[in-house]
C-alpha cells in the first residue's frame, strides 16, 4: 500500500509482547483497520479505532493511535503461537477503499 | 451463517482462458469489492460498487469484468487470462461506504499456468 507503511517481519518468544507499528497518511479517516490473515486463510477484522480515540483495548490486544505523528499501533500481549499471521494496517482512502499496509509477518518462537 | 461467501476456493487454469468468481454477501450490505492479493501479498483494491453500481475501477485491465447483478452478488469475470493474474482475490462488503467496516470473503487462489 502506498499510503499505509509497515515493518515487514516481527519475530516474538511465546509468552512476550508483539507490537507492530504502522504510519497513514489521510488525516481524516473516520477509522483504521487491522486485519489478520493467517497462512492460506482469508483477512480477519482483529480490531479496529475510532480516529477520536487514543487508544483501545481488546482483551489481549491494545490499539495505540497517535494522530498528531498518523501512527498507529497493535500491541499483542502474551504471544501465542496460534498468534503468527500477517497483520495488515488499513485506512480508507476514500469513501469506497481501502489501502492496506504491505502486511507484517509475525512469527512467535517456542 | 457465513457472511462473505466466495466460489471457488481453488483455481487452476490455461493462460488464454476466461474463468469467473463469484461473491455472495448475507450481510445486507450496500456495497461490495474486489481486491487483489499478490505473491508479496499487497493487496490492492480493483472495484467498488454500490447498490449495484461501479464505483471504483483502479486501472484494471477490461479483461476484467466485475457484474452485479443484484446488492447481495459481485461476480468477477476474466477473459483471456495471463500469467500475471496469479492471485488471490478477495470479495468484501461493507454497509454503506468504504469508511465502515470492510468484511472479507476467504479469498479465491488462482493459477494461471
Amino acid at each position: 500500500g502506498e499510503d499505509v507503511e509497515q515493518s515487514l517481519f516481527l519475530s516474538v518468544r511465546e509468552g512476550d509482547s508483539s507490537v507492530i507499528n504502522c504510519t497513514y497518511t489521510d488525516s481524516s479517516s473516520t477509522y483504521l483497520y487491522w486485519y489478520k490473515q493467517e497462512p492460506g486463510a482469508g483477512l480477519q477484522l482483529l480490531t479496529y479505532i475510532f480516529s477520536n480515540m487514543d487508544m483501545k483495548q481488546d482483551q489481549r490486544l491494545t490499539v495505540l493511535l497517535n494522530k498528531k505523528d498518523k501512527h498507529l499501533s497493535l500491541r499483542i500481549a502474551d504471544t501465542q503461537t496460534g498468534d503468527s499471521a500477517i497483520y495488515f494496517c488499513a485506512e480508507p482512502s476514500n469513501d469506497y477503499k481501502l489501502s492496506f499496509g504491505a502486511g507484517t509477518t509475525v512469527t512467535v518462537r517456542a | 451463517d457465513t457472511a462473505v461467501s466466495q466460489t471457488p476456493k481453488y483455481l487452476v487454469t490455461q493462460m488464454g482462458n476466461d474463468k469467473s468468481i463469484k461473491c455472495e454477501q448475507n450481510l445486507g450490505h450496500d456495497t461490495m469489492y474486489w481486491y487483489k492479493q499478490d505473491s508479496k501479498k499487497f493487496l490492492k483494491i480493483m472495484f467498488s460498487y454500490n447498490n449495484k453500481e461501479l464505483i471504483i475501477n483502479e486501472t484494471v485491465p477490461n479483461r476484467f469484468s466485475p457484474k452485479s447483478p443484484d446488492k447481495a452478488h459481485l461476480n468477477l469475470h476474466i477473459n483471456s487470462l495471463e500469467l500475471g493474474d496469479s492471485a488471490v482475490y478477495f470479495c468484501a462488503s461493507s454497509h454503506h461506504t468504504g469508511r465502515e467496516t470492510q468484511y472479507f470473503g476467504p479469498g479465491t487462489r488462482l493459477l494461471v499456468l
